[in-house]
């Protein structure tokens, strides 16, 4: 079992709809990442968070909102999405931001598909 | 341009053999590389690292080696298992703090 879970698995929304994706750790982990992957392609990333803090944005379309609201939780806000956003949205942890030294722990991902 | 280069996007091997993984990469800046295993619908699964100051790392069936002057590492599995069939990604990354930057995978197949 995964120490990242991920909540919903799968979700299909219209391109007018707000929702969120939700991911909890309890490693006590300081970093949190949001990453997307699309088929045979590798997870590109979205957002790092650090110590609860945006310190990374890969100059990601605002219709993609993260949030922190603690050091266990990272959410992600979906509103007026895109067909071509359709993917797996990974959530990951690490202990900290050391890029290659602290490795990530992955979730088993949210398969979004925007109708 | 891809900073981190997996050339072979797929690999077949049998049972007991070896099986070996390549992974290229651009940027001298990068002084951590990892492999990843990920089954389908799953996440990825962290697998073993190496830090650019050695040049071998062991753990179990799995040795990453790394080349430094030719900016190249190789994932070693002796004996492969069927159950190693996955797709595995080569990442690589820096002490400084910056993410990890993750190759485009390749697709390991062991036939019993």
């Amino acid at each position: 079992d995964t120490e990242v879970t991920q909540t919903p698995k799968h979700l299909v929304m219209g391109m007018t709809n707000k929702k969120s994706l939700k991911c909890e750790q309890h490693m006590g982990h300081r970093a949190m990442y949001w990453y997307k992957q699309k088929a045979k392609k590798p997870p590109e990333l979205m957002f790092v968070y650090s110590y609860e803090k945006l310190s990374i944005n890969e100059s990601v379309p605002s219709r993609f909102s993260p949030e922190c609201p603690n050091s266990s939780l990272l959410n992600l806000h979906l509103h007026a999405l895109q067909p071509e956003d359709s993917a797996l949205y990974l959530c990951a942890s690490s202990q900290y931001t050391g890029g290659g030294s602290s490795p990530l722990h992955f979730g088993n991902g949210t398969r979004l598909t925007v109708t | 341009d891809q900073q981190v280069k997996q050339n072979s996007p797929s690999l077949s091997v049998q049972e007991g053999r070896i099986s070996i993984l390549n992974c290229d990469y651009t940027n001298s800046m990068f002084d951590y590389f990892l492999w990843y295993k990920k089954y389908p619908a799953e996440g990825p699964t962290f697998l073993i690292s190496i830090s650019s100051i050695k040049d071998k790392n062991e753990d179990g069936r799995f040795t990453v080696f790394l080349n430094k002057s030719a900016k190249h590492l190789s994932l070693h599995i002796v004996p492969s298992q069927p159950g190693d069939s996955a797709v595995y990604f080569c990442a690589a990354g820096n002490q400084a703090g910056t993410a990890l930057i993750f190759g485009k995978g390749t697709t390991l197949s062991v036939s019993s």
